[in-house]
């Protein structure tokens, strides 16, 4: 059974530009989260997908967006990149099976703007 | 809304002394409670979960937390720690909304142990 993967693991843009970072569920999960984590706080929720659809999502502005893949794999992207928007991504994967599921969380992506 | 507090920023403590991580949190609906363990430059590793039933939950490295729904709270406690347990602790609240669930981190505790 394979963790939940990230990529790339750093990643250096500058103000304005656009980026994606992906993750690959745990094997048999079929709802992925997305979370950011600035410098010295907690993870917080961007949104979370579901069978391909964005099921929930938190306080971020629309310039964050995502996909989630057949396969359940999920995407998340970043338009217009702001120096505010350095921080940890993680992405946490979990099987739906009704009720409070488990999240796994993956290693993370750590963007820097600048 | 819920949200979920963590007292204290950094804790400092001795090798083979106890510790407790203190975690408060609110909710309006009923929780389910999460311990997270962080170690320098990796993700989040799942310590231990409250979901129902007992309300004392332990983990495989010695680890325990008591759900207290009276008090809200869910704190952490190691009876000896090893200079290994040395990490960023996050608790979290989980609950169910708008047919998601809405998972809300505290800002971390550092757990340093000192030789």
């Amino acid at each position: 059974e394979t963790g939940v993967t990230q990529s790339p693991t750093h990643l250096i843009k500058t103000r304005g530009q656009q980026v994606t970072l992906r993750c690959s569920s745990q094997s048999g999960h079929n709802t992925v989260s997305w979370y950011q984590q600035a410098l010295g706080q907690g993870p917080q929720f961007i949104f979370q997908y579901y069978r391909e659809e964005e099921n929930g999502r938190g306080n971020f502005p629309p310039r964050f967006s995502g996909l989630q893949f057949p396969n359940y794999s999920s995407e998340l992207n970043v338009n217009a990149l702001e120096l505010d928007d350095s921080a940890l991504y993680l992405c946490a994967s979990s099987q739906d099976t009704g009720g409070v599921k488990t999240q796994y969380f993956g290693p993370g992506t750590r963007l820097l703007v600048l | 809304a819920q949200s979920v507090t963590q007292l204290d920023s950094q804790v400092p403590v001795f090798e083979e002394a106890p510790v407790e991580l203190r975690c408060n949190y609110s909710s309006s609906v009923s929780v389910y409670l999460f311990w997270y363990v962080q170690y320098p430059n990796q993700g989040l590793q799942l310590l231990l979960k409250y979901l129902s039933g007992s309300t004392l939950v332990e983990s495989i490295n010695g680890f325990e937390a008591e759900f207290n729904k009276s008090q809200t709270s869910f704190h952490l406690r190691k009876p000896s720690v090893h200079i290994s347990d040395t990490a960023e602790y996050f608790c979290a609240v989980s609950v169910l909304s708008g047919g998601y669930q809405k998972v809300t981190f505290g800002t971390g505790t550092k757990l340093q142990v000192i030789p």
